[in-house]
């Protein structure tokens, strides 16, 4: 079983629309949650972090978190084509010491149309 | 946020010889930093861990003699492939960490590498 897993996609959205972005993590222990943005020929930056269950909303996102499912999820509102890009979901262990270590998805493509 | 920066952003080589590429954490100490390849198409895959002063630790299937990494400061990471070959192109990420508890990673912009 995977560490983290996302449904690669693609996933299209028409422009306005609210694109659903899900992951899926195995080890009960996780305690830290990000998302990351990956353009084509780029690097992943960093969109949102998320700790807590529930949700937690900055901007256009929303991530929701459900530890009882393992189960973490991106809302992006008012899709932008610029949103168009590769999504990772990544995922800290709580017994991870020192190394600080990332197990990240294989990210869902988004695209959005104008 | 952090700042990391890597250098060459593309470099091109011939197949045998050795590639440098640096990584430097430009307004943090990072207490860790982690070397990722990227495959077209594909996710991240860590390649190896290093900690400021200690000797890096390699991914399962990741060759050491191979991609060598050097932590010499709390700013600045190394990874030198040796002996280059075609199947060694890729792009290849570095992110540095202050190790504090539950905090991310700050990536650098990446490095493509093309063996000829």
């Amino acid at each position: 079983q995977k560490e983290v897993e996302q449904n690669s996609g693609p996933l299209s959205v028409p422009e306005g629309a609210i694109a659903s972005l899900n992951c899926t993590y195995s080890d009960r222990g996780s305690q830290s949650f990000f998302w990351y943005r990956q353009y084509s020929g780029k690097s992943p930056e960093l969109i949102m972090f998320i700790y807590s269950n529930g949700d937690k909303e900055d901007g256009r996102f929303t991530a929701q978190l459900n530890k009882a499912s393992q189960y973490v999820s991106l809302l992006i509102r008012d899709s932008q084509p610029s949103d168009s890009a590769t999504y990772l979901c990544a995922v800290k262990k709580a017994d991870q010491t020192g190394a600080n270590n990332l197990f990240f998805g294989t990210g869902t493509r988004l695209t959005v149309i104008p | 946020g952090a700042v990391v920066s890597q250098h060459p952003s593309r470099v091109i080589c011939k197949s045998g010889t050795s590639v440098k590429i640096e990584c430097r954490s430009l307004d943090f100490q990072a207490t860790t930093m982690f070397w990722y390849r990227q495959f077209p198409k594909q996710s991240l895959m860590l390649m190896a861990t290093s900690n400021e002063g200690s000797k890096a630790t390699y991914e399962q299937g990741v060759e050491k003699d191979k991609f060598l990494i050097n932590h010499a400061s709390l700013t600045l990471s190394t990874l030198t492939v040796t002996s280059a070959h075609p199947e060694d192109s890729s792009f290849y990420i570095c992110s540095g960490g202050t190790g504090a508890y539950q905090e991310t990673q700050y990536f650098g912009p990446g490095t493509r590498l093309l063996v000829l």
